[in-house]
Parts: structure tokens; C-alpha cells; sequence
């Protein structure tokens, strides 16, 4: 199965600091997403990402996240300023554009002391 | 997307297959069955979709009604690994719009 690389695996941060985190989609692959998801909770979108702008956000994508694809490769998604309710397993996802066959990465933990 | 009801929690033998129900009696012409999983906090796994045949492939079965209302995937001989939330999703296929997972179905295999 093509495979979606997140880092870091695990990221602990002190609240209002800022957080990156990184995402290499496979290679071809056109659209990206962002996923989340709190501890027993459901999997929630936040962001689609396409042709290097928002295609669709939730109203969870707040003015704190933004994402940016700086160098044709990596996909990231930027918390500025980080809450306690942000801690979460946060996934990437991707799609080649043939169906809606998303791929995701194994996620990223954050945990907000 | 058209909502979808799937059980809470299943349970079955290792080696057993194992038939997880979805209903989606709103579903629209134009909307595929998708199955996702996910192990654990691992993230979602896609494992097939279908519109109306049924589908195979190397991972498990799908079959859906001649209605389309509803859908069983069916994963033939269940190992311990695939224990996992299975998600049922009924959505259009192109577009590439997001997931919208629901609470899924924890499936249990048992030794």
C-alpha cells in the first residue's frame, strides 16, 4: 500500500507555544488532508489542501492553523499558538485523484502541557 | 453524504469470518459504499468500495444489496490483526472531498 510519512511521531509543547507538523504525501498524489483526532473521539476533517490553497475547511480550522506546502513536497499543518484541546493524534491523508481513495499517515500525537 | 448505521461492537472467532452490517436506506445513485478501518490509534486504512456490485479484493469482500440500502463487508478468515473500528461511509466517488467518519464498529477477534 503506497505509504504517507508523518513526523514527528510525537510532539510534547507548553500551551501557547507553536507547533509544525510535517507530512510527505506520496509522491503523485494531489490532494491533502488533515485530519484529528481527541482521545476516543471520533476522526474529524480539518483542511483539504489542493493546488497549493484551501479547497475546504471545518470550523474547527481556526485562525490558529494554516497549512502550506513550502517546497513541492512536504505538506504542513501550523498551530500558532497551542491549547490544551488541541492535544490530539493528528493524520495526513491523500488522494491520486482516481476515486476518493484517501491514504493516511500514521499520525502525529500532540500533547499540550 | 448519506448517513450510515453500523452496530457498536462485534464479536468473532479467529479464523471465523467475520460480517460487519452497515445500513444506508438514504444513500443517493450517484453514492459509493466505502469501508475504512482503523487499528487501534493508527491512522484510517482503506480497505474497498463498491456502488452496487459486489466487490473482492485481496484484504476482504463487499457486498451490497440489490436495494443499496444496505452493505456487509465480510472479512474471510479474521485474524487477530484485524482487530479495529471498521467505518462504513457512503459518499461520492471523484470530487475528492473529505471523510467524514462516524463512530464505526469496534470489531473484537477472539482467540
Amino acid at each position: 500500500e503506497p505509504e504517507v510519512t508523518q513526523t514527528p511521531s510525537h510532539q510534547v509543547t507548553q500551551m501557547g507555544q507553536e507547533v509544525i507538523l510535517r507530512c510527505v504525501p506520496i509522491s503523485n498524489h494531489l490532494y491533502f488532508y488533515w485530519y484529528r483526532q481527541i482521545l476516543g473521539q471520533k476522526v474529524e476533517f480539518l483542511v483539504s489542501f489542493y493546488n497549493n490553497e484551501i479547497s475546504e475547511k471545518s470550523e474547527i480550522f481556526d485562525d490558529q492553523f494554516s497549512v502550506e506546502r513550502p517546497d513541492g513536497s512536504n505538506f504542513t499543518l501550523k498551530i500558532r499558538s497551542t491549547k490544551l484541546e488541541d492535544s490530539a493524534m493528528y493524520f495526513c491523508a491523500t488522494i491520486a485523484g482516481e476515486g476518493n481513495i484517501q491514504y493516511f499517515g500514521a499520525g502525529t500525537r500532540l500533547s499540550v502541557l | 453524504d448519506a448517513k450510515t448505521t453500523q452496530p457498536p461492537s462485534m464479536d468473532c472467532a479467529e479464523g471465523r469470518a467475520a460480517n460487519l452490517p452497515c445500513n444506508h436506506s438514504t444513500i443517493s445513485g450517484n453514492e459509493y459504499v466505502y469501508w475504512y478501518r482503523q487499528i487501534h490509534s493508527q491512522g484510517p486504512q482503506y480497505i474497498i468500495h463498491g456502488l452496487k456490485n459486489n466487490e473482492t479484493n485481496e484484504m476482504a469482500s463487499l457486498i451490497i444489496t440489490e436495494d443499496r440500502k444496505s452493505s456487509t463487508l465480510i472479512l474471510p478468515h479474521a485474524t487477530l490483526r484485524d482487530t479495529a473500528v471498521y467505518y462504513c461511509i457512503a459518499t461520492r466517488s471523484g470530487g475528492y472531498q473529505k471523510v467524514t467518519f462516524g463512530t464505526g464498529t469496534k470489531l473484537q477477534v477472539i482467540p
